[in-house]
């Protein structure tokens, strides 16, 4: 099972929708999470990142944590044809082998 | 605030030729990461340092060396070049934090590379 795991996409939302992209990830003792956007041919940028169970709302964007499950997510409210871009869930176990994992990222396109 | 700074941002290599992405960061962050990123796909860990002095590899350091003698730089060298070493290459480092919180990751700008 790979640590990260994302849908690669692509997928496909209706301008002013709602995008819910999802991620899980295998190690349990995973402590910091982070949603990161990435526009073609640029590089990684921080939207979100959240540590406890629960959900985080900043904004259009809700990162939501499930440690039970193993589960990450993101919504996008009202979303808007700039939000077109490849999203990328990263976990930080924060244990002795303490490196940040990437998954391999979902691309998004909200069609106008 | 300079960040995370990499060069070169362009590069064409030939087969079999040798250089070094050089990267750099002011923050005193004490991890240090090498991605590369193929056309269309998500980013795959080559390297990473927890400090200066300690590296370890990623999932495919393979043709790639890298060093950390100090806590700013973190340079990957490419000894024989391959086409299929064509890729952007980003630099990222990322501070210790204080507990769960405040560890992610800064990204350089990439390096795009074409070995032909």
């Amino acid at each position: 099972q790979k640590e990260v795991e994302q849908n690669s996409g692509p997928l496909s939302v209706p301008e002013g929708a709602i995008a819910s992209l999802n991620c899980t990830y295998s190690d349990r003792v995973s402590q910091s999470f982070f949603w990161y956007r990435q526009y073609s041919g640029k590089s990684p940028e921080l939207i979100m990142s959240i540590y406890s169970n629960g959900d985080k709302e900043d904004g259009r964007f809700t990162a939501q944590l499930n440690k039970a499950s193993q589960y990450v997510s993101l919504l996008i409210r009202d979303s808007q044809p700039s939000d077109s871009a490849t999203y990328l869930c990263a976990v930080n176990k924060r244990e002795r082998d303490d490196k940040i994992i990437f998954g391999k990222g979902t691309r998004l396109h909200i069609l106008p | 605030n300079a960040g995370v700074t990499q060069t070169p941002k362009f590069r064409i290599l030939k087969i079999g030729q040798s250089m070094t992405l050089q990267c750099t960061q002011d923050m005193n962050h004490n991890y240090m990461y090498w991605y590369r990123q193929d056309p269309g796909m998500g980013l795959k860990l080559i390297y990473y340092s927890v400090g200066a002095g300690i590296t370890d590899k990623g999932e495919v350091p393979n043709g790639y060396n890298v060093s950390r003698s100090t806590t700013e730089d973190f340079p990957l060298r490419l000894e024989l070049a391959a086409p299929s070493q064509t890729s952007v290459y980003f630099c990222a480092s990322s501070p210790p934090g204080q507990g769960a919180s405040d560890t992610e990751a800064f990204f350089g700008q990439g390096t795009r590379l074409t070995v032909v």
